[in-house]
């Protein structure tokens, strides 16, 4: 089976802070993928990679960075959390393009 | 930019009764892939389908893919409690295969 895990489940911090979200997957897969879920937008893709220390911007990127040094895993950055960074963050990977997508159980992210 | 809109946002049902989400997407997509959350949980990977006009069903689980490839379907039938949570459609635009692009979802509520 495939697993995809996150650092932590529930996240809260203060604004400006820099927080770190990770994410590490077990099966080898080439691309790794960031989202953020609120209500009513579905899940919005803020970054992916296809390749170790590839990256490329999603929808939403503004505030964020990544990084991936290592295939396994996909670090998602907010350099200063802002309270619109509030938010439910899933990490996803899948073998190839357009190939299925298994998520991680989410982190969620409260920013006071 | 590129959107996926479902309707409705969110359904009540009797257990029992059918349910269908509807999948519309502002331009024609190479595939589309459908997703389950559960309450508290992460997206699940469904089905697939690539080929216009394409139906494909799983036991009470009926998926269609639209002739021009701009729209999705899902029916379920007869639902039963264990079917509660939310469905996402996602898909590839043709200009771009490199982003999924989700839907807002549809959240099922079944009453027993």
């Amino acid at each position: 089976d495939v697993k995809v895990t996150q650092s932590s489940r529930y996240l809260v911090k203060r604004t400006g802070e820099k927080v770190f979200l990770e994410c590490v997957q077990d099966m080898d897969h080439e691309n790794m993928f960031w989202y953020r879920q609120d209500p009513g937008l579905g899940l919005r893709l803020i970054y992916f990679s296809y390749d170790v220390k590839m990256k490329e911007k999603g929808d939403i990127p503004e505030g964020y960075s990544v990084s991936r040094e290592k295939k396994e895993r996909f670090s998602l950055i907010l350099e200063s959390a802002s309270t619109n960074q509030t938010s439910m963050y899933l990490c996803a990977s899948s073998w190839g393009h357009q190939e299925t997508q298994y998520f991680g159980p989410g982190t969620r992210l409260l920013v006071l | 930019g590129q959107q996926v809109m479902q309707i409705p946002q969110y359904q009540h049902v009797q257990e029992g009764e059918d349910f269908t989400t509807y999948c519309n997407s502002s331009t024609t997509l190479s595939n589309i892939q459908w997703y389950k959350q559960r309450p508290g949980g992460h997206p699940v990977f469904l089905i697939q389908l690539v080929k216009s006009g394409e139906v494909k069903k799983q036991k009470r689980l009926t998926f269609q893919f639209g002739e021009a490839k701009k729209n999705s379907s899902l029916h379920i039938t007869a639902t039963q409690t264990t079917d509660v949570g939310t469905y996402f459609c996602a898909g590839f635009s043709r200009g771009n295969t490199d982003k999924l692009i989700f839907g807002t979802g549809t959240r099922l509520q079944v009453f027993p």
